[in-house]
């Protein structure tokens, strides 16, 4: 079965760092993979997806099929940037869910 | 607000009860998700409908049921509930049925404490 695996619970960076949330997965075929991101009272939402290749508030994630990871990174963190994000992975040709890591709460701080 | 909208909020009861969480979808969006995510636990998904019919099925037990009426609601019934249950409860939707799940929308979840 496909398993999401982020490492982290908690990350605390400083306002300016630079910020890399991991995200492992465990699956054979061609996943796709996403991030979500929970800001303090707001829903849970989509950040980015990997298919589109896009860079969102100056967050990137790259797959790296080799590694099976799917990291998020920003080059200088943001205060507005601390929530709780989740990575999360879909599978192609199947009923479409999918499976959540547990979540790292990113902490930005002066 | 067309968003996904999930009642109750917030609900306590006690061990052996049963309660009903309802979801709205999005407008427009056919397909439901459920899921549970408890304390230090990422979102664990339960089960899935699309228009009606079940789609998919993930760790969602027995004494758990769901149904998507034909208004495209849906409802989540959990019974003979036990301490461990207590869980904050996401429902999302989307407007698609299969392949990639794409971007789901979330509702604001319903927190349920059994005591």
């Amino acid at each position: 079965a496909q398993r999401v695996t982020q490492p982290e619970k908690l990350l605390s960076v400083f306002k300016g760092a630079p910020v890399e949330l991991k995200c492992n997965y465990s699956y054979s075929g061609s996943p796709e993979l996403f991030w979500y991101v929970q800001y303090s009272r707001q829903r849970l939402q989509l950040l980015l997806r990997h298919i589109s290749r896009e860079s969102i508030k100056g967050f990137t994630a790259d797959l790296n099929k080799g590694e099976t990871s799917f990291h998020l990174k920003k080059p200088f963190a943001q205060e507005e940037d601390s929530a709780m994000y989740y990575c999360a992975l879909s599978l192609t040709g199947t009923a479409s869910k999918l499976t959540f890591g547990t979540g790292t709460r990113l902490q930005v701080t002066l | 607000d067309s968003g996904v909208t999930q009642t109750p909020k917030h609900l306590i009861t006690a061990t052996g009860q049963r309660v009903t969480l309802r979801c709205s979808p999005r407008s427009g969006d056919l397909s439901v998700y459920w899921y549970q995510q408890s304390l230090d636990q990422g979102l664990q998904f339960l089960i899935q409908y699309y228009n009606g019919e079940e789609r998919a099925k993930g760790n969602i037990l027995e004494r758990f049921s769901a149904q998507q009426f034909p208004d495209l609601h849906s409802e989540l019934n959990l019974s003979s509930l036990e301490l461990g249950d207590s869980a904050l409860y996401f429902c999302a939707s989307s407007p698609g049925q299969g392949g990639f799940a794409g971007e789901l929308f979330f509702g604001e979840g319903s927190r349920l404490t059994v005591l």
